[in-house]
C-alpha cells in the first residue's frame, strides 16, 4: 500500500533529550517535508526537501534539524528539546515540487516535559 | 513572504444550504493554490487546487488575482462534509504555506 508512515506515533519526553521521529514513504516521492500543527495556528512547515541532500527552511526551522541520505527517509531531529515544540508533527511527500499533491503520514505527538 | 489567511475557525451550516470557506492569500509573484481537508481520525488529504479547475466531492474553488482570495464553494452542504478544512499556497520556492483551517460542520 503507498503510503507516509511516522514513527513513533506517540511520544512523551523531557526538556533537553535528543530524539528523532522517523518518516518514511514508499511513493519513490522526490518531495518531502515535516509540519508543526498547533491549535490556531494551523499546519506550519519546518522544513523541506527537494531531493537526496537536498533541504530548506521552512516557516519554523528553529530547534529542529533534518536529513535527506536516502530518497523514501526523511527523519526530524530534535537536538535539545523544549516545551515550546510539543505539538502534532506531520511528515509528507510529494512528486518534484510544491504543484503536485502532498501525502500526509498519520502524524506524531510529541510532549516535552 | 507568502502568507495564508483563513478568517474563520469556525462555520455551522445546515445540510441542503451553501457553503463558502474563505481564504485570502499574499504572495508577490503567481502562486499555487490548494485546499486540503481532514476528516475526524483520518490524514490530511488533498480536496483541490486551483489549476485543475476541477470539482471535487462538489466543492469547487476559484483563484481571483485581483482579491487574492481562493474560496471553497458548494451549493449544497452535506453532514459528510463536516471537517478541517485548509487552504494552502505553493510559491516559487515550492515551500507550502496553510492557513490556521476553518472547521466546517454541517448539521442535520
Amino acid at each position: 500500500e503507498a503510503q507516509v508512515t511516522q514513527n513513533p506515533r506517540y511520544l512523551i519526553t523531557v526538556t533537553g533529550k535528543k530524539l528523532t521521529v522517523t518518516c518514511s514513504q514508499n511513493m519513490n516521492h522526490e518531495y518531502m517535508s515535516w509540519y508543526r500543527q498547533d491549535p490556531g495556528l494551523g499546519l506550519r512547515q519546518i522544513y523541506y526537501s527537494m531531493n537526496v541532500e537536498v533541504t530548506d527552511k521552512g516557516d519554523v526551522p528553529e530547534g529542529y534539524k533534518v536529513s535527506r541520505k536516502e530518497k523514501r527517509n526523511f527523519p526530524l531531529i530534535l537536538e535539545s528539546p523544549s516545551p515550546n515544540q510539543t505539538s502534532l508533527y506531520f511528515c509528507a511527500s510529494g512528486l518534484a515540487g510544491g504543484l503536485n499533491e502532498q501525502f500526509f503520514g498519520p502524524g506524531t505527538r510529541l510532549t516535552v516535559l | 513572504a507568502q502568507r495564508v489567511t483563513q478568517p474563520e475557525k469556525l462555520l455551522s451550516v445546515f445540510k441542503g444550504a451553501p457553503v463558502e470557506l474563505k481564504c485570502n492569500y499574499s504572495y508577490s509573484g503567481s502562486p499555487e493554490l490548494f485546499w486540503y481537508v481532514q476528516y475526524s481520525r483520518q490524514r490530511l488529504q488533498l480536496l483541490l487546487r486551483h489549476i485543475s479547475r476541477e470539482s471535487i466531492k462538489g466543492f469547487t474553488a476559484d483563484l481571483n488575482k485581483g482579491e487574492t482570495s481562493f474560496h471553497l464553494k458548494k451549493p449544497f452542504a452535506q453532514e459528510e462534509d463536516s471537517a478541517m478544512y485548509y487552504c494552502a499556497l505553493s510559491g516559487s520556492a515550492r515551500q507550502l504555506t496553510f492557513g490556521s483551517g476553518t472547521q466546517l460542520t454541517v448539521l442535520p
